[in-house]
């Protein structure tokens, strides 16, 4: 069964944590995506991978940090220095880059 | 900077009616434009595509239009049903600083029964 899954679906935290969103795909997809969505607003990107261990900063970038280490795996971490992190956060996986690109279920995270 | 933008950001229409949403991008060598449907709580999925080569594209109740001299697209929705509800984002390649695609900023589409 063919996918890709994020979790936990919800996710609490205290200000001042570091916390890693966990994006794991089975469709041997090159490309991997993070994006972020606020309540009534689009989605912004914030990292993309488009091959194992190298990635790049999409709009957002600041007070996050992802790694590439496996094709399968991209987690992103929100760190303590991302001003207002709680949100909704999605991972896509794409054939490449310019392809198709299929969302995970999303993490939402709530920081207080 | 290159683009896309999306109108209208929300939408009611009466069950039945049809629905058109709207977008029009920047980067004149875009040659893709993905809709994608995100249902409350869910990650949005892929509804129906276009590419340049082709001016409309039709998939049942949901259609897609392409004017690349006038670089926009819409979708439209016809007979509309309560399922139709969701957000629906357009989105178009991106060449001129990066390969990639980029995301409109939503419609929230509601249909009253």
């Amino acid at each position: 069964d063919g996918g890709i899954t994020q979790s936990p679906k919800y996710l609490f935290r205290k200000e001042g944590q570091n916390v890693t969103l966990s994006c794991e795909q089975n469709l041997n997809h090159d490309a991997m995506y993070w994006y972020r969505q606020d309540p009534g607003q689009g989605l912004r990107l914030i990292y993309y991978s488009q091959i194992v261990n190298d990635f790049q900063k999409g709009d957002i970038a600041e007070g996050y940090s992802v790694s590439r280490e496996k094709k399968e795996s991209f987690p992103l971490t929100v760190t303590s220095a991302q001003k207002n992190p709680t949100a909704f956060y999605l991972c896509a996986s794409s054939i490449d880059p310019l392809g198709e690109q299929y969302f995970g279920p999303g993490t939402r995270l709530t920081v207080t | 900077g290159e683009n896309v933008e999306q109108h209208p950001s929300t939408l009611s229409v009466q069950e039945g009616d049809s629905a058109v949403i709207k977008c029009t991008y920047s980067d004149s060598a875009s040659n893709y434009f993905p809709w994608y449907k995100q249902e409350l709580g869910k990650g949005p999925q892929l509804i129906i595509d276009i590419r340049s080569n082709v001016g409309e594209k039709k998939d049942q109740r949901i259609a897609v239009t392409l004017n690349k001299t006038a670089k926009h697209f819409s979708l439209h929705i016809t007979e509309t049903q309560p399922e139709d509800s969701a957000v629906y984002f357009c989105a178009a390649t991106l060449y001129s600083s990066a390969s990639k695609i980029i995301f409109g900023s939503g419609t929230r589409l509601s249909i009253r029964p």
